[in-house]
């Protein structure tokens, strides 16, 4: 089968960065995405992590370990509106399957 | 282009009723996806397609849920009869030949009493 795991809620302050991690149990690895969900919207495709390494779009980059069977999403710059839940998913023998979510609150 | 499109958006049914919810998918898209998502369960893969081909209905709870993709672009999601344990967000998504990157819907609120 496969799990994930992530925090349940974060916290961080508007202008600083945040971390969210990512561990993960698969039969048959592929890659690792991420994805954003404001409350009340729809999931939304943030980037995704085939190779070991560091993949950087704007203020947000996403890591990823395979021996580790690790991976995390960071943000930079935080901003209020960056306030949602963010999902790692994983694809392994099914497209994907996601883990219960990080609530991340930005603070002023 | 317009991305996924749901519909309804809500739905507000009694218990035993069928309930059937409608998905249209970006256009070339090979893959469709259907999801449910609650609180308690998260966001779960209930069946998809990849060029209207059924592939994995293992998510699908139980026979009550049926799916069906007549063609490429339009997709139905049926319950029947319908529970008050079935009350959740139905997503949509679609996705290129990569389905990693997959581009969900609205979504459709079911509450079901």
């Amino acid at each position: 089968g496969q799990s994930l795991e992530q925090p349940s809620e974060v916290t961080a302050v508007e202008g600083a960065i945040v971390q969210i991690n990512c561990t993960y149990q698969t039969s048959g690895f592929y890659g690792l995405s991420w994805y954003q969900q404001h409350d009340g919207g729809a999931p939304t495709f943030l980037s995704y992590n085939a190779l070991d390494g560091l993949e950087e779009t704007g203020r947000f980059s996403s890591f990823l370990s395979r021996s580790d069977s690790y991976g995390y999403l960071l943000l930079q710059e935080l901003q209020m509106k960056d306030s949602a839940s963010y999902f790692c998913a994983v694809k392994g023998n099914t497209p994907l399957v996601f883990g219960k979510g990080t609530r991340l609150s930005v603070i002023a | 282009d317009a991305g996924v499109i749901q519909s309804p958006r809500h739905e507000v049914t009694e218990m035993g009723q069928e309930v059937t919810l409608r998905c249209k998918p970006i256009s070339g898209h090979d893959y469709l996806f259907w999801y449910r998502q609650t609180m308690m369960r998260g966001l779960e893969l209930l069946i998809y397609f990849n060029n209207n081909v059924p592939i994995d209905d293992s998510g699908m709870p139980e026979d009550r849920f049926s799916a069906k993709m007549p063609n490429a672009s339009f997709s139905t999601l049926k319950i029947q009869p319908s529970e008050p344990r079935d009350s959740a967000v139905y997503f949509c998504a679609s996705s290129p030949v990569d389905p990693n990157e997959q581009y969900f819907g609205p979504g459709t609120r079911l509450t079901v009493t």
